[in-house]
């Protein structure tokens, strides 16, 4: 069975541009999460979606935003790139939006903002 | 606001040196608390969930326990390959995963 898959793995942007990362979630899983990890703030929550509705936001500013598809992949995008957006971004899926539903998370996208 | 607490930051073992990671959290109404292993450079990889207080589970050398305000994960005669960053998470209600900062194991051989 496939596990979350999360591309690309790795990518450089340079300050003011902007990136869209993808995930494609375990086959039959309808919920999709983000999360951005950085060594001195841990995981932190960016969005999560459901049936291609957006259940719940982080605090994160409006350059952060994000959407799912009919088969349930997510994409995110950040706009106007800054340094301190440099983190793992990882995306976790579950079988549903049920609170006490374990997610299984993909091996994240490595961005670096230079 | 639900938070998660982890003790210690970092944990250098000796192989075969058995000891315990510490959760603390403070939640209202807990849904599940949900141990994960993370690798340097990877996504984390799902350990445990526990529900309720007094639950356990177990998994090789890994024994999850969990409390009313704190969980932990006790290793038994870890080996090197246990070295790894483990991280404790909470789910309440509707709210999404709150997650500690993790507990930075090392085990030397």
């Amino acid at each position: 069975k496939a596990g979350v898959t999360q591309t690309p793995r790795y990518l450089i942007k340079t300050r003011g541009q902007q990136v869209t990362l993808s995930c494609s979630p375990i086959s039959g899983h309808r919920s999709v999460s983000w999360y951005q990890q950085t060594p001195g703030q841990g995981l932190q929550f960016l969005f999560e979606y459901f049936s291609e509705t957006q259940r719940n936001k982080g605090n994160f500013p409006g350059r952060f935003s994000g959407r799912q598809f009919s088969n349930s992949r997510s994409e995110m995008n950040v706009s106007t790139l800054e340094l301190g957006d440099s983190a793992l971004y990882l995306c976790a899926s579950s079988l549903s939006a049920a609170p006490n539903t374990e997610a299984f998370f993909g091996q994240g996208t490595r961005l670096t903002v230079v | 606001e639900d938070q998660v607490t982890q003790s210690p930051e970092a944990l250098r073992l000796q192989e075969g040196e058995s000891s315990s990671l510490n959760c603390s959290y403070t939640v209202s109404g807990l849904r599940g608390l949900f141990w994960y292993r993370q690798d340097p450079g990877k996504g984390p990889e799902f350990l445990f969930t526990l529900y309720s207080a007094g639950e356990e589970k177990e998994k090789e050398r890994l024994k999850a326990t969990l409390t009313k305000k704190e969980s932990f994960l006790h290793i038994t005669a870890p080996k090197p390959e246990d070295s790894a960053t483990y991280l404790c998470a909470v789910n309440s209600g509707n709210t999404p995963l709150v997650f500690g900062k993790g507990t930075r194991l090392s085990v030397i051989a």
